[in-house]
């Protein structure tokens, strides 16, 4: 069965300092991996998708990679406004169109 | 402007009743979903149409009843409510079914039902 899990679970860091959100995956056949931003009281609002190992993609201070097991949310010199719940999110060949929710890492940036 | 909206956003009710919840979109997607969110803010898919047409169906009981009558709509209806399906309910939409892009999710802002 095709699982998710994201970790930590919380994270406080201070504006200006950089980190990474981690997103552990098993699933058959990887058809794509995604990630998302949710602010309180929102949906969550699509980020990224990562097709393959070695993929990368970036949107401002945010960059998402991929292996063949793990992607990783690097977030660099954070602003206050970038404190969200980020959510990963993957899809197999084998489960059709389900599309796999982690349970999220929320972070805080003090200013 | 919006693009997935859902009605209501609060939802009040007591134990035993029959409520629903709307779905609209207007991006032209042919793929709409039902998500539940629980306390813990694990999102657990319920249902997925394409083109009207029902395709994923998890086990849930049989109180909840998703209905398209169109592409751009997706609606849920629940009967019989009990204290344990307090949550928020978020509908949502994809470009493309089966396709690399159908990850590439638009959420409504969700419904936040509580039972008493």
């Amino acid at each position: 069965e095709d699982q998710v899990t994201q970790s930590p679970e919380a994270l406080r860091l201070q504006e200006g300092e950089s980190s990474s959100l981690n997103c552990s995956y098993t699933v058959s056949g990887l058809r794509g991996l995604f990630w998302y931003r949710q602010d309180p009281g929102k949906g969550p609002e699509f980020l990224f998708t990562l097709y393959s190992a070695g993929e990368e993609k970036e949107k401002e201070r945010l960059k998402a990679t991929l292996t063949k097991k793990e992607s990783f949310l690097h977030i660099t010199a954070p602003k206050p406004e970038d404190s969200a719940t980020y959510l990963c999110a993957v899809q197999g060949y084998s489960s059709a169109s389900k599309i796999i929710f982690g349970s999220g890492t929320r972070l805080s940036i003090r200013p | 402007d919006t693009a997935v909206s859902q009605t209501p956003k609060y939802l009040v009710t007591q134990m035993g009743n029959d409520k629903s919840i709307k779905c609209e979109q207007n991006l032209g997607h042919d793929t709409m979903y039902w998500y539940k969110q629980d306390s813990k803010k694990f999102l657990k898919i319920m249902f997925s149409y394409n083109n009207k047409e029902l395709i994923i169906n998890e086990t849930v009981p049989n109180r909840f009843s998703p209905k398209s009558p169109d592409k751009a709509h997706l609606n849920l209806h629940i009967n019989s409510l009990e204290l344990g399906d307090s949550a928020v309910y978020f509908c949502a939409s994809s470009p493309a079914y089966l396709d690399r892009r159908e990850g590439a999710l638009h959420f409504g802002n969700g419904t936040r039902l509580t039972v008493t």
